[in-house]
């Protein structure tokens, strides 16, 4: 049963420049969350999606949006990046909108670096 | 002031040491995770706590829902126990959002 995947693993672009991360869930998984994390910080929340929809946002700019798709598979899109969205972008999957009892799982994280 | 505080920030080991890494929030949740992170971003979740102890090999982690306060131990500590250790709680009011610590970076010396 193959966990969280995140592609790709790393990324180099030039600020200005628009980017795709994507995102496949755990099996039997159907949420999932967005995170970014700045080098040396915790993870800080940008948007959960499920049912093909964003529930909710954190204090994000509209740059960064999303979509997932019908099979729970998710992606993050950031336009105009600017040096300060090099991070690691973590993705994690639960169930039904992480509602209590349910676990988070993590992916390994695409690492965007912006020059 | 951050909603999720972790202390300490660094903390160095000797092989065979008891350690204990302290969690405290402000906010009302759901539940508490202990994850950790290694070299490379990857996260792996340890712990999902709303209330008492758990454990599971030589981790263990304590929640007191009244203090808000977690703590993670790990006894017995190898150097493969070096990571970052971060805690996140889930807030109350909206299941949906995961609030983090800075998390500590852990070095275990053979």
């Amino acid at each position: 049963d193959a966990g969280v995947t995140q592609s790709p693993t790393h990324l180099i672009k030039t600020r200005g420049q628009q980017v795709t991360l994507r995102c496949s869930p755990k099996s039997g998984h159907d949420t999932v969350s967005w995170y970014q994390q700045a080098l040396g910080q915790g993870p800080q929340f940008i948007f959960q999606y499920y049912e093909e929809e964003e529930r909710q946002r954190g204090n994000f700019p509209d740059r960064f949006s999303g979509h997932q798709f019908p099979n729970y598979s998710s992606e993050l899109n950031v336009n105009a990046l600017l040096l300060g969205d090099s991070a690691l972008y973590l993705c994690a999957s639960s169930l039904e909108g992480g509602r209590r009892g349910t676990e988070a799982f993590f992916g390994q994280g695409t690492r965007l670096t912006v020059v | 002031k951050n909603e999720v505080e972790q202390s300490p920030q660094n903390l160095t080991a000797q092989e065979g040491e008891f350690i204990t890494i302290n969690c405290s929030y402000s906010v009302g949740i759901s539940a508490l995770h202990w994850l950790q992170q290694h070299p490379g971003g990857g996260i792996v979740s340890l712990f999902m706590l709303s209330s008492g102890k758990k454990k599971h090999g030589r981790l263990i982690a304590t929640i007191n829902i009244q203090e808000k306060h977690s703590s993670l131990h790990i006894t017995a500590s190898h150097p493969r126990d070096s990571a970052v250790y971060i805690c996140a709680v889930r807030l109350d009011y909206n299941n949906n959002d995961m609030r983090f610590g800075a998390g500590t970076r852990l070095t275990v010396k053979p």
